[in-house]
C-alpha cells in the first residue's frame, strides 16, 4: 500500500529565504509519479509541481524545485525567494502507476508554511 | 481553458437531512473526474472517481454516493447527512491518468 509522510508540521521562515520541505514514500511499484500542491488560506489547492520516478532530473518550475532522493524515497520541495504570499499548507502526493484505482492519490497530512516579513 | 465550478460554495445542514453537491468542468472532453473529502485540519481522502458518463467507483465509503450524469458533471450526494461528514469537498479532473487539478471546494457543515 503506498503511503506519504509529511513530518514538519509547520515552519516559519523570513520572506525573500529558501526553504525545504520533506516528504518521504512508500511504495512497492516500480513506477509512479509525486506531486506537491499548496492549499490556500480560502482553501483553494494549487498543483505546484511533479516527478515522475523514471526521470533522473530535479523538475523546476518557477522558484519551485524538487530534490528527488530515489534510494531514500525521499521528494523534498525547495522555495526559493520565499514571498509572503507563499504562506499556505503544503500537500505531497504519490499516485503509483499499477494501481488499480484511477488516478488515485495519496497525500500527506501537509506542511504549513509561514512567510513573514 | 479549463474551468472547474463547485456548487454551494457552502452549506450547513442538520444530521439526517439528504445532501448534493455538484461539480461541472468546461473545456475538456471526457475527463477523468474525482471526490475528495477534508476533514478540518486534515488530509485529503479521495472518495470516488469516474472516468466516463455514468461510471462512478468507490473509493472509500463514507455513506455517499456519486453520479456522472453528464461528461461535464459529477455529483456527490446522501440521503441522511452524518455529523462526521463535516468537512470540504473537493472536485478534481484529469486528462486520464495525468496531474489532478482542483475545483475550489464546497464547505460543508452539519449540526
Amino acid at each position: 500500500a503506498q503511503k506519504v509522510t509529511q513530518t514538519q508540521t509547520s515552519i516559519s521562515v523570513m520572506e525573500k529565504t529558501t526553504v525545504t520541505m520533506d516528504c518521504v514514500y512508500e511504495t512497492q511499484d516500480s513506477s509512479y509519479f509525486l506531486f506537491w500542491y499548496k492549499q490556500t488560506a480560502s482553501g483553494e489547492i494549487v498543483f505546484l509541481i511533479r516527478q515522475d520516478s523514471y526521470k533522473k532530473e530535479n523538475a523546476t518550475v518557477g522558484h519551485y524545485s524538487l530534490n528527488f532522493q530515489k534510494p531514500k524515497s525521499s521528494i523534498g520541495l525547495i522555495i526559493t525567494a520565499t514571498q509572503i504570499e507563499d504562506s499556505a499548507v503544503y500537500f505531497c502526493a504519490m499516485r503509483e502507476g499499477g494501481t488499480q484505482v484511477v488516478g488515485q492519490l495519496t497525500f500527506g497530512r501537509g506542511t504549513r508554511l509561514q512567510v513573514y516579513a | 481553458a479549463q474551468t472547474i465550478h463547485q456548487w454551494p460554495v457552502a452549506e450547513i445542514k442538520a444530521v439526517g437531512s439528504p445532501l448534493s453537491l455538484g461539480c461541472t468542468i468546461k473545456g475538456k472532453s471526457s475527463p477523468n473526474l474525482y471526490w475528495y473529502w477534508q476533514a478540518t485540519g486534515g488530509t485529503l481522502q479521495q472518495l470516488f472517481y469516474s472516468i466516463t458518463v455514468g461510471q462512478v467507483e468507490s473509493v472509500v465509503q463514507l455513506n455517499l454516493s456519486a453520479s456522472r450524469p453528464k461528461d461535464d458533471q459529477f455529483i456527490l450526494s446522501t440521503e441522511k447527512l452524518l455529523l462526521s461528514h463535516s468537512g470540504f469537498y473537493l472536485c478534481a479532473w484529469s486528462r486520464t491518468e495525468d496531474t489532478q487539478y482542483f475545483g475550489p471546494g464546497t464547505r460543508l457543515l452539519v449540526l
